[in-house]
């Protein structure tokens, strides 16, 4: 069985401060996705970046980056210029490409941006 | 498109109670899963629905059930509700379980209250 998991419980920077949360997980898949989501005080968990990791560069989407190592089985996220709308749980999962795909989810970490 | 929405948004119910959360998808999604969120246990697959048929099933007692109509909204009921059943439904939706097709994106939840 897969498993996600994320050490930081909570974090907190300054608005415009760089802030990376970690995130490891544990396969014996060849191919899988990885994801990272923001959940909002609303709750609405939303989208935030995505990984194939059959390929080796890094997704980026605007101020969010991963970093990828598939050998480490690490999956961190990098926020840069971070903003107070960053404020959020931010949740790493992780998808098989094959068989019964659902996502698993490590516990969250809590993220504050401070003005 | 409009995104996934769900009904109703809150709900309260006495144990041994049953009831029935209600999601639809994005439009042109055809795969429907449903996860339930708890502070002590995290976020949890309770199973997927494509074309009507259930294709994924996580490991809930058969309390929790599901079911999908011909144009992909789903349902899912739990019957004699317990008070461990408090929690945010989430549901999630993506265009099919083809490969390349493995994002999924969130409805806003359904909060379940058991007293």
């Amino acid at each position: 069985a897969q498993t996600v998991t994320q050490s930081q419980p909570e974090m907190s920077v300054q608005e415009a401060e760089t802030v990376t949360l970690s995130c490891t997980y544990d396969t014996s898949e060849s191919n899988y996705y990885l994801f990272w989501y923001k959940q909002p005080p609303s709750r609405q968990m939303i989208l935030v970046i995505r990984q194939e990791a059959y390929k080796q560069q890094n997704a980026t989407e605007n101020r969010f980056s991963v970093n990828f190592q598939k050998a480490a089985k690490s999956f961190s996220l990098k926020i840069s210029d971070s903003q107070l709308g960053d404020t959020a749980m931010y949740f790493c999962a992780f998808m098989k490409d094959q068989g019964a795909q659902k996502l698993v989810f490590g516990q969250g970490t809590r993220l504050t941006i401070n003005p | 498109k409009a995104g996934v929405t769900q009904t109703p948004r809150y709900l309260i119910k006495t144990r041994g109670q049953q009831v029935t959360l209600s999601c639809s998808p994005i439009s042109g999604h055809r795969s429907v899963s449903w996860y339930q969120q708890t502070p002590g246990q995290g976020l949890q697959f309770l199973f997927e629905y494509f074309s009507e048929t259930q294709r994924n099933k996580g490991n809930f007692p058969g309390r929790f059930s599901g079911r999908q109509f011909s144009n992909s909204r789903s349902e899912m009921n739990v019957s004699t509700l317990e008070l461990g059943d408090s929690a945010l439904y989430l549901c999630a939706s993506r265009e099919s379980v083809a490969s390349g097709q493995e994002t999924q994106y969130f409805g806003p939840g359904t909060r379940l209250l058991v007293l």
